[in-house]
């Protein structure tokens, strides 16, 4: 999507390093969303960020939300071959969007043990 | 997630036919979503419904219709399929605001 541009395509670290993922949006957010689908598989939601500033964390993955910016980092620590994965971001630009998110066309990570 | 299925999982057609992919919820959320999925694109709409009968077009409709006469179905068919329908299919649902749950897809291979 060009609504949301994600940084790095793709992604290869040794186990156990940390890693950031980022998410850029043309437009005002009104929400931003994250998500991990598994090759072959559906998209699992992570976490969700509205406010500036906002920061939320799920085990090992933290998210920050950049409202000024309109940009969001994903952010996994002593990463695992269990974060391996495809990584995408989706954001609400309208106030009221009846649910219809933009997606970014995601960050393919990979793990090595 | 088992809210949410969809069905077939993988199919095979050929160009001109008619294929009808069906999504199935039993969490009776209001709105449901169909996205296709491509290298190079992401996910991008096709048709979201936001109730029974009330549904509306997304970034690319075109040759895609929808139905939901039921709160739990939302049937996505391809009047006429072509190669360019080539895709993973994801259907989702939201309660509005905090985040989709997705099926597991369907991947449709046009001939």
């Amino acid at each position: 999507s060009q609504e949301l541009e994600q940084s790095p395509q793709s992604l290869i670290v040794q186990e156990g390093k940390n890693l950031t993922i980022n998410c850029t949006s043309s437009k005002t957010l009104y929400g931003l969303y994250w998500y991990k689908q598994k090759y072959g598989e559906g998209l699992i939601f992570l976490m969700m960020l509205q406010k500036g500033g906002e920061e939320k964390s799920h085990e090992k993955i933290t998210a920050k939300l950049d409202e000024k910016k309109q940009q969001s980092s994903l952010h996994i620590t002593a990463s695992q071959p269990s974060h391996a994965g495809i990584y995408l971001c989706g954001a609400d630009t309208l106030p009221t969007n009846a649910g219809k998110s933009t997606f970014g066309d995601g960050t393919t990570l990979t793990v090595k043990p | 997630d088992a809210g949410i299925t969809q069905s077939p999982r993988h199919k095979v057609t050929e160009t001109g036919t008619p294929v009808t992919l069906r999504c199935h919820q039993t969490e009776n959320h209001r709105y449901m979503y169909w996205y296709r999925q491509d290298p190079g694109h992401g996910l991008r709409l096709i048709h979201y419904s936001y109730g029974v009968k009330d549904t509306d077009k997304g970034e690319v409709s075109d040759g895609y219709s929808v139905s939901r006469s039921k709160t739990e179905d939302f049937l996505l068919t391809l009047e006429s399929a072509t190669s360019s329908q080539t895709s993973v299919y994801f259907c989702a649902t939201t309660t509005g605001g905090d985040g989709y749950t997705f099926g597991s897809g369907t991947r449709l291979t046009v001939v």
